[in-house]
């Protein structure tokens, strides 16, 4: 059983277009982070969200973090093909009282976007 | 500052042969952690270091596989016996703080064994 489900599996688009990712799960996270990978490259954190509710901007990117802090997406706007890669949401999970954590990654979203 | 390095980027041994990694980590990061990813799937969680106690093991990790992290610093991961199902990426991360400080990645090990 996979605790991160992120959907859709895969999308392919054009350039311009918009688009939305979702990873979704029915635990809930203390905080969670959205990466995006690239072939033969590790992944490169892109933001963290730690509050229900709230969301992030990164210049075209925008985060958002469920009231539940169950689930989040990110929305991209006006894709461009460096878009192009492995976007992964990973969340945390608190255990031993608090003083430990670990961070469980979900499959992933992988994005085309054509020029 | 300048990332988290692995060595080799890519390694090709016969099925049975042992294997070592070696992780690098950010200078002053306290947490090194090690995953694994194969074809399709995301970083699946192997084991992790505060400095040189390795504080969780994943069910993933069978008895075939090692990680050491002397003195704190960097970090190694040997498979012994390999199996063909040990063909994948292997990930370094560290971090410095406690929950939700972002993983620094490197550019991974990527396992082939045939």
């Amino acid at each position: 059983t996979q605790l991160l489900e992120q959907s859709p599996q895969f999308l392919s688009i054009q350039e311009g277009e918009n688009l939305t990712v979702y990873c979704n799960s029915s635990s809930v996270f203390s905080s969670l982070q959205w990466y995006r990978q690239e072939p033969g490259e590790g992944p490169v954190l892109l933001v963290t969200v730690v509050t229900g509710g709230e969301v992030k901007k990164l210049k075209r990117l925008t985060f958002q973090f469920g009231d539940a802090r169950k689930d989040s997406s990110l929305h991209i706007t006006a894709a461009q093909p460096g878009d192009t890669g492995l976007y992964l949401c990973a969340g945390a999970l608190l255990y031993s009282g608090g003083s430990n954590y670990k961070l469980t990654f979900g499959k992933g979203t992988l994005l085309t976007v054509n020029p | 500052d300048t990332g988290v390095s692995q060595d080799p980027r890519h390694k090709i041994t016969k099925r049975g042969q042992n294997v070592t990694f070696r992780c690098d980590p950010i200078s002053e990061h306290n947490r090194l952690y090690w995953y694994r990813q194969t074809l399709g799937q995301g970083p699946e969680f192997l084991t992790y270091f505060q400095n040189e106690a390795q504080l969780e093991k994943s069910r993933l990790l069978s008895d075939r596989f090692s990680a050491e992290r002397p003195k704190g610093s960097f970090s190694t991961l040997e498979i012994q016996r390999t199996e063909q199902g040990d063909s994948a990426m292997y990930l370094c991360a560290s971090s410095f703080g406690g929950w939700g400080s972002p993983l620094h990645f490197g550019n991974g090990t990527r396992l082939t064994v045939t």
